[in-house]
C-alpha cells in the first residue's frame, strides 16, 4: 500500500528564515508527486509536479526536489504570505488506476 | 480564465435532510473528483468520472452518491446526512487520470 509522510507537522519560521518541508513515501512504481499549497477555508492550489529522481521545479521563493524516497519543498526567506498548509501526494499506477494518495500536510506559519 | 466552481462555498442542513453540493468546470477535463476533507486531515477521495464512467471508492458510504450530466457538471448527493458528515467538500478536475488535479474552493458542510 502506498504511504506518504509529511514532517514536520508543524513548522513556525520567522520572516527571511529559510526551511525546507519533507514528504517521504513508499510507493511502487511512482508516476508523479505532486505539492499544493491549502490555505484556511479553501481548496488546495497546485504548486509542483515532479516526475522522476533529480528533477527539481521553482516558484517565487519555493523550490521542490525529488529524490527515489522523498521529495523537499523549499522555502526561500520566507514571508508572511506564505503561511499556509502544504500538502505533498504521490500517485502510482497500483494505487487505483492513479489516484493521489497524500500525506498529512505540514502547517507552515511565518511570523513578521 | 479556466477554472473549478463549488456552490454553494457554505451549506448548513439538518441532520438527516437531504443536500446536494455543486461542482461545474471550464477547463474541459475528462475526470471529475469529490473529496472529503475533515479539520487538519488529508483530502480523502469519494469517487471520481472518467467521463460518464462513475468509480466509487471502496471505502465511501452508501450515503453518498454522485451524478454527472455532462462535461462541465458534477454534482454530489449526500441522501441522509449525520454529525459525522460535517466537513468541506473539494471538486477536482484533471484532464486524464494521470494529469494533474486542479481543485475548486470547497463547499463547507455543517450538520446541526
Amino acid at each position: 500500500e502506498d504511504q506518504v509522510t509529511q514532517s514536520p507537522e508543524a513548522l513556525r519560521l520567522q520572516e527571511g528564515e529559510s526551511s525546507s518541508l519533507n514528504c517521504s513515501y513508499t510507493v511502487s512504481g511512482l508516476r508523479g508527486l505532486f505539492w499544493y499549497r491549502q490555505d484556511p477555508g479553501k481548496g488546495p492550489e497546485f504548486l509542483f509536479t515532479l516526475y522522476s529522481a533529480g528533477e527539481e521545479k521553482e516558484k517565487e521563493r519555493l523550490k521542490a526536489t525529488l529524490t527515489k524516497k522523498e521529495s523537499f519543498l523549499h522555502i526561500t526567506a520566507p514571508k508572511p504570505e506564505d503561511s499556509a498548509t502544504y500538502l505533498c501526494a504521490v500517485q502510482a499506477p497500483d494505487n487505483a488506476g492513479n489516484m493521489l494518495t497524500f500525506g498529512g500536510g505540514t502547517r507552515l506559519m511565518v511570523k513578521p | 480564465d479556466a477554472m473549478v466552481i463549488q456552490n454553494p462555498r457554505y451549506q448548513v442542513t439538518q441532520f438527516g435532510k437531504p443536500v446536494t453540493l455543486s461542482c461545474s468546470q471550464t477547463l474541459n477535463h475528462n475526470v471529475m473528483y469529490w473529496y472529503q476533507q475533515k479539520s487538519s486531515q488529508a483530502p480523502k477521495l469519494l469517487f471520481h468520472y472518467y467521463d460518464k464512467d462513475f468509480n466509487n471508492e471502496a471505502d465511501t458510504p452508501d450515503n453518498f452518491q454522485s451524478r454527472r450530466p455532462n462535461t462541465s457538471f458534477c454534482f454530489l448527493d449526500i441522501r441522509s446526512p449525520g454529525l459525522g458528515d460535517a466537513a468541506m467538500y473539494l471538486c477536482a478536475t484533471s484532464r486524464d487520470r494521470v494529469d494533474t488535479q486542479y481543485f475548486g474552493p470547497g463547499t463547507r458542510l455543517t450538520v446541526l
